[in-house]
């Protein structure tokens, strides 16, 4: 079985842009959460979605948006991108939004 | 509010030595309890969980136990092997099945383990 996929692996922008990535969890799971690992830090918790509403949100911006698919797969975006942004994107699945999470191998996105 | 502190590294060992990585927590509810390993380039694995006091996790010969009196979570292994390198997180969640929190985790631990 397929794990938890993310796409794209690696991005570049620049600031002020627009960024889109995307997740799709284990089949049969039905929650999804984000998170930001900035380099030398632990992962922080930006969402969580299950049965496509939101549960969760974290300490982020409003820049930060995401939402969640008929299908369980789910959409982080993040507008008017800045330096800071700089980050590796994981995005965790899990059955219910218990406490068994599993992740992806991230999205490395760079901001220029 | 909820927080995760872990003993800062490297920690460069020598094979069949053995290891301790200290954890300990702040928590505003009942958590539970993960230790989460990161290999180079990749993401997150589970390495083994405890969701109740004096809890012992397990796996791959690594050992954790749920110390609620000394709100801690120390990682263990008795003998660790140059496969063992990788950096290693713990993390907590306050509540379960649809929980407004995600896990909050401590800045991660990069463990070396020298041949």
């Amino acid at each position: 079985d397929a794990g938890v996929t993310q796409s794209p692996t690696h991005l570049i922008k620049t600031r002020g842009q627009h960024v889109t990535l995307r997740c799709s969890p284990i089949s049969g799971h039905k929650s999804v959460s984000w998170y930001q690992q900035v380099l030398g830090q632990g992962p922080q918790f930006i969402f969580q979605y299950y049965e496509k509403e939101e549960r969760g949100r974290g300490n982020f911006p409003d820049r930060f948006s995401a939402r969640q698919f008929p299908n369980y797969s789910s959409e982080l975006n993040v507008n008017a991108l800045l330096l800071g942004d700089s980050a590796l994107y994981l995005c965790a699945s899990s059955l219910d939004g218990g406490n068994i999470q599993y992740f992806g191998a991230g999205t490395r996105l760079s901001v220029l | 509010g909820n927080s995760v502190t872990q003993m800062e590294g490297p920690v460069t060992l020598s094979e069949e030595a053995f290891l301790t990585i200290n954890c300990t927590y702040t928590a505003t509810g009942y958590p539970s309890l993960f230790w989460y390993v990161q290999y180079p380039g990749e993401g997150l694995q589970l390495l083994l969980k405890a969701t109740k006091a004096d809890d012992k996790g397990s796996n791959k010969g690594f050992e954790a136990t749920y110390r609620k009196e000394t709100t801690s979570f120390h990682l263990e292994k008795g003998s660790v092997q140059v496969s063992d390198s990788a950096v290693y997180f713990c993390a907590l969640k306050v509540g379960s099945g649809g929980g407004a929190d995600g896990l909050t985790f401590g800045k991660g631990t990069h463990l070396i383990i020298q041949p």
